[in-house]
């Protein structure tokens, strides 16, 4: 059984597109987290909700959205996209809002052409 | 500022050799600090955390306040052991990584 599961695991697209990576996780966690590492494998937090209430923004450009629509669901949602957002996304899960013991995903590899 | 240092991207040993991967932190509270591995073709996971002073896998970690680091160690490096692996920082209710270190363990 996937604990965390990303869609799509790739995501080659061009400049200037619009397009949503979704997570899903089954855990029974109460909050979630999207991450993003760079081509350094740099890992850096983005957003994260807790029972679908936003509680982690760093500083992301708002081209970046996530939605919550329950908080078993966390997906991110990216506009117009730019050549540096290439980079792998990982989202994770934790029972609650203590961040350490979280589960994290397989990744979504996107590309930007 | 918190932040977490790797300084080693690569560490590369023999099979059987001692492994240290370094990690230093920069935190003004009372740290809490975690490795993190993700091996090929797996998940991100946690390895250990310093709070419960146990070894995982031969891996164990020790807290050094004064040095601010929390280097993994292994006496006895195995092939499975080639990974890439995180120190994080706990910060309020995120966690802040290191750039990570790959272990490649040579037969």
């Amino acid at each position: 059984d996937t604990a965390v599961s990303q869609t799509p695991k790739y995501l080659v697209t061009q400049m200037g597109n619009d397009k949503s990576i979704k997570c899903e996780q089954n855990l029974g966690h109460d909050t979630m987290y999207w991450y993003k590492q760079d081509s350094k494998k740099f890992l850096k937090i983005m957003f994260s909700y807790n029972n679908k209430e936003l509680i982690i923004n760093e500083t992301v450009p708002n081209r970046f959205s996530p939605k919550s629509p329950d908080k078993a669901h966390l997906n991110l949602h990216i506009n117009s996209l730019e050549l540096g957002d290439s980079a792998v996304y990982f989202c994770a899960s934790s029972p609650g809002l203590d961040p350490y013991e979280q589960y994290f995903g397989p990744g979504t590899r996107l590309t930007v052409t | 500022a918190q932040r977490v240092t790797q300084p080693e991207k690569l560490l590369s040993v023999f099979k059987g050799a001692p492994v240290e991967l370094k990690c230093n932190y920069s935190y003004s509270g009372s740290p809490e600090l975690f490795w993190y591995v993700q091996y090929s073709r797996q998940r991100l996971q946690l390895l250990l955390r310093h709070i419960s002073r146990e070894s995982i896998k031969g891996f164990t970690a020790d807290l050094n306040k004064g040095e601010t680091s929390f280097h993994l160690k292994k006496p006895f490096a195995q092939e499975e052991d080639s990974a890439m692996y995180y120190c994080a920082l706990k910060y309020g209710n995120k966690l802040v990584f290191g750039a990570g270190t790959i272990l490649r363990v040579k037969s």
